[in-house]
């Protein structure tokens, strides 16, 4: 079975500031993706970054970066130059490639921005 | 592009009453999903589609819910009776098939069920 643990249920950062937010999965899969959701109050879940796992490179969309681990099954994410409009929930999540796709999500950490 | 179309966006009902959401995904989306979001909690997988043919129920509380996806474009996911632990938000999401793009997915607003 495939488990996704995020261990941090709060965090805040100021805004300008970096926060890193952390995530750990267990799978004996050896082709998945990993992925970094965001719900803000609006309960939209809107797609923030994804990683291969057979590339090494880690993935990098502007702000947000993910520093992978594959050894240690660790996908954290990173966001530098936090913004207000950060502030959300954040999911880890993980994905199977197999037939049908099946997605699996940790318990998410809510991410506050202040001011 | 139009996205993952969902409704009501609120329902309140009262316990044993029955409730249905719709959802319609995203154009040529061959993968429909429906999770349950419990307050605080990570989306729970209750059921997923390819096409017109279920991938996997195996966490659907198939005594009060169901679930179709007629033609193989939008979905209706029933529960009846509802109990109190329904609560919750209920998101659909489509995604392509494997290798199209298919390693996302693309989610609707969802509708947030009350039970009292």
């Amino acid at each position: 079975a495939q488990t996704v643990t995020q261990s941090q249920p709060e965090m805040s950062v100021q805004e300008a500031e970096t926060v890193t937010l952390s995530c750990t999965y267990d799978t004996s899969e050896n082709n998945y993706y990993l992925f970094w959701y965001k719900q803000p109050p609006s309960r939209q879940m809107i797609l923030v970054i994804r990683q291969e796992a057979y590339k090494q490179q880690n993935a990098t969309e502007n702000r947000f970066s993910v520093n992978f681990q594959k050894a240690a099954k660790s996908f954290s994410l990173k966001i530098s130059d936090s913004q207000l409009g950060d502030t959300a929930m954040y999911f880890c999540a993980f994905m199977r490639r197999r037939t049908g796709n099946q997605f699996y999500f940790g318990t998410g950490t809510s991410l506050t921005v202040i001011p | 592009e139009a996205g993952v179309a969902q409704s009501p966006r609120y329902k309140i009902i009262e316990k044993r009453q029955s409730v249905a959401f719709w959802c319609n995904p995203i154009s040529g989306h061959a993968t429909l999903y429906w999770y349950q979001q419990i307050l605080g909690q990570g989306p729970k997988l209750l059921i997923q589609f390819q096409n017109n043919g279920v991938v996997d129920d195996s966490q659907l509380p198939k005594d009060r819910f169901s679930a179709e996806r007629l033609k193989g474009v939008d979905s209706t996911l029933k529960i009846q009776p509802a109990k109190l632990e329904d609560s919750a938000v209920y998101l659909c999401a489509s995604s392509p098939i494997l290798g199209t793009g298919g390693e996302k997915l693309f989610f609707g607003s969802g509708t947030q069920l009350s039970v009292l």
